[in-house]
């Protein structure tokens, strides 16, 4: 297996652009996390899909983010307007059936001049 | 609120010996599994070992296994017969019940020494 693929792996953008992240999971894996990775506050979950379906966003640091997931193969984060304090490692996950097991892609390093 | 720390910033340990890499979680939930998860230079997550709480066994991978002291909520990571390639990022992550929330710790640093 392919693993879970994100993109991009590196990010550079200006204060005030939109920027998106995408994640193709493992295929057969019906739940994707997204977390954050900075180092003031470490790793943290930010949203999680279970069926495609939003489950838990309470970790969303404020409506400039928003995620989707219109299919079980690619999921969407959206940062509009970025600003500096967003930059950080962004993680996408995957798990089957039970949440309990989650597999990792590479992370996408974004950084917000 | 459930809480994960890890109290060794940074750690060192010589290729072919024995370190343990601490950690405690605070948790009023019975229900809850546990994870220690790798994060080498290349920054990817992978996960060690996991411990789901109503085991009284305590997990074992290879050279990896855990201490799972329910009671004292401890859950430490010991590594065997070190290599070079276990240096990275350790961190020890809880999860409640078969929530999707993991909570993870600031992590350790491994450094292994040839």
């Amino acid at each position: 297996d392919a693993g879970v693929i994100q993109s991009p792996r590196h990010e550079v953008t200006e204060m005030g652009q939109e920027v998106t992240l995408r994640c193709k999971p493992i295929s057969g894996h019906d739940y994707l996390f997204w977390y954050r990775q900075t180092m003031m506050r470490g790793l943290e979950l930010l949203i999680y899909f279970n069926n495609n379906v939003p489950i838990d966003d309470s970790g969303m640091p404020e409506d400039r983010f928003s995620a989707k997931m219109p299919n079980a193969s690619f999921s969407t984060l959206k940062i509009q307007p970025s600003e500096p304090r967003d930059s950080a490692v962004y993680f996408c996950a995957s798990s089957l059936s039970t949440p309990y097991e989650q597999y990792f892609g590479p992370g996408t390093r974004l950084t917000v001049t | 609120a459930q809480t994960v720390t890890q109290s060794q910033p940074e750690m060192s340990v010589q290729e072919a010996e024995t370190v343990t890499l601490s950690c405690t979680y605070d948790t009023s939930e019975s229900n809850y599994y546990l994870f220690w998860y790798k994060q080498p230079p290349s920054r990817q997550m992978i996960l060690v070992i996991r411990q789901e709480a109503y085991k009284q066994q305590n997990a074992t991978e290879n050279r990896f296994s855990v201490n799972f002291q329910k009671a004292a909520k401890s859950f430490s990571l010991k590594i065997s017969d070190s290599q070079l390639g276990d240096t990275a990022m350790y961190f020890c992550a809880f999860m409640k019940g078969s929530q999707g929330n993991l909570i993870f710790g600031k992590g350790t640093k491994l450094s292994v020494k040839p």
